[in-house]
């Protein structure tokens, strides 16, 4: 089944210590994003990429960086972590909804998220 | 700023009953909204959604109305059952030439009653 997939589920990192998330997917969609969600609050967009054009949310940290080395594959790396980016760092993609011929097909579709705990 | 946000953050439906979420938003120049549920633990997940130029789309047990006079967007889960217990989120969708950005609101956990 087509799909967005995130390794690892689980991430434990060091305060300091630098970590990538990672994020495949087999749907072939033009769009990837990475979000940072924390308890009990709305996914926050951190930036995206449309192909290769990389968008970087004004409000984001310099300590995130994004690389999208192909179509399939986007990588969150986090440069220096803090106790205050432990969270749920979601993956999700899409096609544009303007270039479908209806609805549903532009949607974010979202992976199940990597759990960032920095100790 | 723009926003997108949810009138209440929790809601309690004794199974079997009919549940109502509302969400308010307020980019007039979002042209595509979408509902999203969220189990504990998970991604969210797509439900249903509705593009600006409809006021109304069905699916399976679920209904969206979008009301774009007063910038309103509601969910309706028909006969709900104890896996409907999650958080939704109501979403509004930008494009601009192919910068998709999308809007959350925040949230309403929706706790279903055996």
């Amino acid at each position: 089944d087509a799909m967005v997939i995130q390794n690892p589920r689980y991430q434990v990192t060091q305060f300091g210590k630098p970590v990538t998330l990672s994020c495949s997917q087999t749907l072939n969609h033009n769009v990837m994003y990475w979000y940072q969600q924390k308890s009990s609050q709305a996914p926050k967009l951190l930036f995206h990429y449309y192909d290769k054009d990389f968008n970087n949310e004004a409000d984001t940290p310099d300590n995130f960086q994004s690389r999208r080395p192909n179509t399939s594959f986007c990588f969150l790396d986090i440069r220096s972590p803090g106790l205050g980016d432990a969270a749920m760092y979601l993956c999700a993609t899409s096609r544009p909804h303007w270039t479908s011929g209806g609805p549903g097909q532009g949607t974010q579709y979202f992976g199940p998220g990597t759990r960032l705990l920095v100790l | 700023g723009e926003s997108v946000g949810l009138h209440l953050p929790t809601l309690s439906v004794q199974e079997g009953d009919n549940s109502i979420i509302n969400c308010a938003y307020s980019n007039s120049a979002s042209d595509y909204f979408i509902w999203y549920k969220q189990e504990s633990g998970k991604g969210p997940q797509f439900i249903i959604d509705i593009r600006s130029n409809m006021d109304k789309r069905q699916g399976q047990r679920v209904t969206v109305l979008l009301n774009k006079t007063v910038k309103h967007l509601s969910l309706q889960i028909a006969a709900t059952q104890p896996g409907d217990s999650a958080v939704y989120f109501c979403a509004e969708n930008w494009s601009n030439f192919g910068n998709e950005k999308l809007t959350f609101g925040t949230g309403t956990r929706l706790t279903i009653i055996p």
